[in-house]
């Protein structure tokens, strides 16, 4: 059982243009989230992380926004560079031992 | 680089066969995470290992087995190998036990073929 998804396996943006990755959880109990940046023939690298009790959380042109009644979070990148073309994981945590990791979103910036 | 190394890059053996795959942590962290990540798959969390001891246990078959010896590097053994076990298998690292306070640190994964 998937406990978070990531439905869109692809997405492509312009540069300069802002890109908003999603990522749906089940599990209400879930209490932090973090997004990694995967490249090819690397291990994924951590981006980003937001605690159940905000909502946004914000770390250069990174931000993510936490809706907990819709139980989605979203990664925005604004602008988006060639250099952020990779696979991006969310994952989520209960008590910080156990992950569950999303099946990714590929984003491609055309330069 | 992120300070976390895994052996072999590359694994190719057959049904029934047994390999051992080897991790080693950051310098200085206490916990070692497994995953594995299979063919268009997200990572499945297998096990965590915090200073030598299971800490928590996701996805791991029966088949799989895991440990972290006192210089903190760990194995995954895996046994009675199938054709699904195909995947790339990563390793990850962390200070403490709570990982959210201390971000992951991932190696660059061991890629396991079955044949």
């Amino acid at each position: 059982d998937q406990q978070v998804k990531q439905n869109s396996p692809s997405l492509s943006v312009q540069e300069g243009r802002i890109s908003i990755l999603n990522c749906d959880y089940t599990n209400s109990m879930f209490d932090y989230f973090l997004w990694y940046k995967k490249y090819p023939a690397e291990g994924p690298t951590f981006l980003i992380s937001i605690s159940s009790i905000k909502d946004k959380n914000e770390d250069g042109r990174f931000t993510v926004f936490l809706n907990k009644s819709a139980k989605h979070l979203s990664l925005h990148i604004v602008p988006s560079q060639p250099g952020d073309s990779a696979v991006y994981f969310c994952a989520a945590t209960l008590t910080g031992n156990q992950f569950y990791f999303g099946t990714g979103t590929s984003l491609t910036v055309i330069p | 680089d992120s300070g976390v190394t895994q052996t072999p890059k590359h694994l190719i053996t057959a049904t029934g066969q047994r390999v051992t795959l080897r991790c080693s942590p950051r310098s200085g962290d206490l916990s070692v995470y497994w995953y594995q990540q299979s063919l268009d798959q997200g990572l499945q969390f297998l096990i965590q290992y915090y200073n030598g001891e299971e800490r928590a246990k996701g996805n791991i078959l029966e088949r799989f087995s895991a440990q972290q010896f006192p210089d903190l590097h760990s194995e995954l053994n895996l046994s009675s190998l199938e054709l699904g076990d195909s995947a790339l298998y990563f390793c990850a690292s962390s200070a403490q036990g709570r990982s959210p306070l201390n971000e992951q640190f991932f190696g660059p994964g061991t890629r396991l073929t079955v044949l």
